[in-house]
């Protein structure tokens, strides 16, 4: 059973610092993984997909990596500002099934 | 032009009514989805429909039932409203046979509080 796990829950960085987020999963049979941006009391913004062939992705400030082998995926933001503060949920496709994480909250300090 | 859009946006209602949310895509897709974002914020799915089909059902109450009239609209039916009910339900739609690695698509949920 697929089990996704991000890490940390919450995270509060200074404005400029580039930043890591990080997501698990425990069975690498994935078809892509996909990072989203959850606005307080809004719905879910696609910020990137990766399929399973690929090793990252870029937009803007924003690069996600995957290591399917290791169960593993980051998500690099640079030049952190305060717009950028958000929950980061992570969210491996296996089949007709999306697995999310429950989120990293993260609050760019001004 | 919204994608994926649902209605209604807020629900307040008290335990034991009967409510209804509705979901339609406009991007073609043959496949749509229900899922449930509970007060810890975790999103689990709970429905998944194909060409009309019923293909996944997440161990769901039977109070809750989807009904799909046609391929762009996956309409959520709820019995017997529980206050563990209270949650965020998000619509999807994905474009299925083109294989499994492409991407869903989200409506901006549905707030539902129950009383």
């Amino acid at each position: 059973k697929q089990e996704v796990t991000q890490i940390p829950a919450a995270l509060s960085v200074p404005e400029g610092e580039n930043l890591v987020l990080n997501c698990s999963f425990t069975d690498s049979a994935i078809y892509n993984l996909q990072w989203f941006r959850q606005d307080p009391g809004k719905g879910l913004t696609s910020l990137l997909l990766i399929q399973s062939s690929q090793r990252e992705q870029t937009s803007g400030r924003l690069n996600a990596s995957l290591d399917k082998s290791s169960g593993r995926s980051t998500l690099y933001i640079a030049a952190s500002q305060p717009g950028d503060s958000a929950t980061y949920l992570c969210a491996v496709r296996g089949d007709d099934k999306i697995i999310f994480g429950k989120g990293t909250r993260l609050h760019i300090l001004p | 032009d919204t994608a994926v859009s649902q209605t209604p946006k807020y629900l307040v209602t008290q335990m034991g009514n009967d409510k209804s949310i509705k979901c339609e895509q406009n991007l073609g897709h043959d496949t749509m989805y229900w899922y449930k974002q509970d007060s810890k914020k975790f999103l689990k799915i709970m429905f998944s429909y194909n060409n009309k089909e019923l293909i996944i059902n997440e161990t769901v109450p039977n109070r809750f039932s989807p009904k799909s009239p046609d391929k762009a609209h996956l309409n959520l039916h709820i019995n017997s409203l529980e206050l563990g009910d209270s949650a965020v339900y998000f619509c999807a739609s994905s474009q299925r046979s083109r294989g499994f690695n492409q991407p869903q698509h989200f409506g901006d949920g549905t707030r539902l509080s129950i009383l």
